[in-house]
């Protein structure tokens, strides 16, 4: 089952906007992680979050983790149209290490 | 230095046959996981092995099963394929049980379609 929604499921932006996607979880969390996936593809993983961690930044990506309200924002600044991909974020509960838990993903295009 | 490499790339199957799918890990990585991905939807966890031994199991039926070998390669089995197995089934290798601080590396996926 997934783990959570991820807000919104389909976003169109210009080259140079930023862009924002939202992921809601459900449970105890050890960690948090972002991946793109490009044309169904393999996944590419981008950036991780410790539950004890509430921000982290690598080059244009900025994650936000909110552990009360269980969310976690993931902001691409200065958007190219490379950045055209689908976009999940992903659970690590504190049951077990060796499980990931994604959510339902983001569609970003991205327009010149 | 080769990422991870799953064979093959696109696989058609008839309903109720057999199929394997294999990966094999970054070089020095001893955890292989795999996710099944159906269309429109996020990976969903199938199974984890590290130093040969299940380490986690997913929501799947008996008719999926893995194995990893002495070289940490692994094989993914499903039996008696159904319509709704078919899907993009993606393997990805880590050093450590846990993801550690550099998250999993996936391979390309093996696209199954079952007719």
């Amino acid at each position: 089952s997934q783990q959570g929604e991820e807000d919104p499921q389909a976003l169109s932006i210009q080259e140079g906007e930023n862009a924002t996607m939202n992921c809601s979880y459900k449970t105890s969390i050890n960690n948090l992680q972002w991946y793109r996936q490009n044309s169904g593809r393999g996944l590419v993983h981008l950036i991780l979050i410790r539950s004890n961690e509430r921000e982290k930044h690598s080059g244009r990506l900025r994650v936000t983790l909110d552990t009360s309200k269980k969310s976690s924002s993931l902001l691409i600044t200065a958007s190219r149209a490379a950045d055209t991909a689908s976009y999940f974020c992903a659970t690590a509960d504190t049951g077990t290490a060796s499980k990931l838990t994604f959510g339902t993903g983001t569609r970003l295009q991205v327009t010149l | 230095d080769a990422g991870v490499t799953q064979s093959p790339t696109h696989l058609i199957k008839t309903r109720g046959q057999h199929v394997t799918l294999r990966c094999s890990p970054i070089s020095g990585h001893k955890s292989v996981s795999w996710y099944q991905q159906v269309l429109g939807q996020g990976p969903q966890f199938i199974f984890q092995y590290y130093e040969k031994e299940e380490r986690g199991r997913g929501n799947f039926p008996d008719r999926f099963s893995a194995r990893q070998f002495p070289n940490y390669s692994s094989e993914l089995n499903v039996n008696a394929l159904l319509l709704g197995d078919s899907a993009l089934y993606l393997c990805a290798s880590s050093s450590i049980v846990g993801q550690g601080a550099h998250g999993y590396t996936f391979g390309s996926g093996t696209r199954l379609t079952v007719v």
